[in-house]
């Protein structure tokens, strides 16, 4: 059964600065994996999305890399600013039209 | 085109009723999930659809869980009775099978935050 963790839960930054989030997995024969933000009291949105084949998959500020055969993905956030400020979720899609398996999240403040 | 659309956005109910959520995927999509988060367990899924068909329940807590999809627009998560364990917040998404391979994603809908008294 795939189970995905995320580390650390929380997250407090000063504005500008870099910083890095961790999602795990235990099953590496992954379909995709997504980076989902969700802000309090509403739903998610999806930032991005790496095939299995892909490595990393860039947006703006947003950087999220897959090691399938590690079990990890990580996504970079450059030049934090407290409207980053949310929960950031990894999924798991294990193959195509399948539910999602989430990891529990990690909340990230962005001081001013 | 509006997005997944949940409805009610809220509800406080006592312990006993029944409570009735709604759904409205995205047009075009033949794949609906209902998820359910709560602090302790995370995102979950507790039902899924295929046209109109249940796929796999097996998320689903208990029997006084049901979940219907009577067309392709419509998709109902009911409770009854309802428990103060039940209160979360419960998500439907949809997605669509003509997507590129391996870029599947699903779309979310608001959710709708469910307290149980």
């Amino acid at each position: 059964k795939q189970e995905v963790t995320q580390i650390p839960a929380a997250l407090s930054v000063p504005e500008g600065e870099n910083l890095v989030l961790n999602c795990s997995f235990t099953d590496s024969a992954i379909y995709n994996l997504q980076w989902f933000r969700q802000d309090p009291g509403k739903g998610l949105t999806s930032l991005l999305l790496i095939q299995s084949s892909q490595r990393e998959q860039t947006s703006g500020r947003l950087n999220a890399s897959l090691d399938k055969s590690s079990g990890r993905s990580t996504l970079y956030i450059a030049a934090s600013q407290p409207g980053d400020s949310a929960t950031y979720l990894c999924a798991v899609l294990n193959s195509g039209n399948t539910p999602l398996v989430f990891g529990k999240g990690t909340r990230l403040s962005v001081i001013a | 085109d509006a997005g997944v659309i949940q409805s009610p956005r809220h509800e406080v109910t006592e312990m006993g009723q029944e409570v009735t959520l709604r759904c409205k995927p995205i047009s075009g999509h033949d794949y609906l999930f209902w998820y359910r988060q709560t602090m302790m367990r995370g995102l979950e899924l507790l039902i899924y659809f295929n046209n109109n068909v249940p796929i796999d329940d097996s998320g689903m807590p208990e029997d006084r869980f049901s979940a219907k999809m009577p067309n392709a627009s419509f998709s109902t998560l009911k409770i009854q009775p309802s428990e103060p364990r039940d209160s979360a917040v419960y998500f439907c998404a949809s997605s669509f099978t003509g997507t590129r391979f391996g870029t599947d994603t699903q779309y979310f809908g608001p959710g709708t935050r469910l307290t149980v008294l």
